[in-house]
């Protein structure tokens, strides 16, 4: 089982839509919670961190963590076509151990 | 502005060959990360650093060594190169406690061996 796992993708969303990504960790003493954005051909860069069980909202993105069913998601609302490019769970014990990443595309 | 550099961008060397990628960050951070990014493994952490001197393994470190002389540079350095090696590489630097912050990625280093 790896330890952090994410849907592949593709997902596909109309714009104006909600994008929901999921990602589930194995390591119950996981501490922090990341998701990462990386445009194609692109480095990664943070679009939201939680650390505590319930909602975090940061704009149009809100992060949702379960530690009790090892899931942490991310919503994207009011998706735009800018939104579109991988999305990376990252979950952190010792260190960042990171999914394989979801592909998001929003088409207009 | 503060930033991270990597160097250099594209590199092709052969099977045996000793490679060594540059990471360069002047956030004045103390946690350095040395990544590879594969089609369908995501990012895997190959070494990490938390200060000066200090280094440690990460999930695929044999075959990768890195050095930690200063704050700003983390080398890491392919002994001897294989084809299995191909990837991007990503350096990541960080602040505050290990495992806590954000960690800000450089723009890569896309590795093909011969």
């Amino acid at each position: 089982q790896k330890e952090v796992e994410q849907n592949s993708g593709p997902l596909s969303v109309p714009e104006g839509a909600i994008a929901s990504l999921n990602c589930t960790y194995s390591d119950r003493g996981s501490q922090s919670f990341f998701w990462y954005r990386q445009y194609s051909g692109k480095s990664p860069e943070l679009i939201m961190f939680i650390y505590s069980n319930g909602d975090k909202e940061d704009g149009r993105f809100t992060a949702q963590l379960n530690k009790a069913s090892q899931y942490v998601s991310l919503l994207i609302r009011d998706s735009q076509p800018s939104d579109s490019a991988t999305y990376l769970c990252a979950v952190t014990v010792q260190d960042m151990r990171f999914g394989a990443g979801t592909r998001l595309t929003v088409k207009p | 502005d503060a930033e991270i550099t990597q160097s250099p961008r594209h590199k092709i060397t052969e099977t045996g060959r000793q490679v060594t990628l540059a990471c360069h960050q002047t956030w004045n951070h103390n946690n350095m990360f040395w990544y590879r990014q594969d089609l369908g493994h995501g990012l895997r952490l190959i070494h990490y650093s938390y200060g000066v001197q200090d280094t440690n393994k990460g999930e695929v470190s044999d075959g990768y060594s890195v050095s930690r002389s200063n704050t700003e540079d983390l080398p890491l350095t392919l002994e001897s190169a294989a084809s299995s090696q191909t990837s991007v590489y990503f350096c990541a630097s960080s602040d505050g406690g290990p495992g806590l912050d954000e960690q800000f990625f450089g723009p890569g280093t896309r590795l093909t061996v011969l």
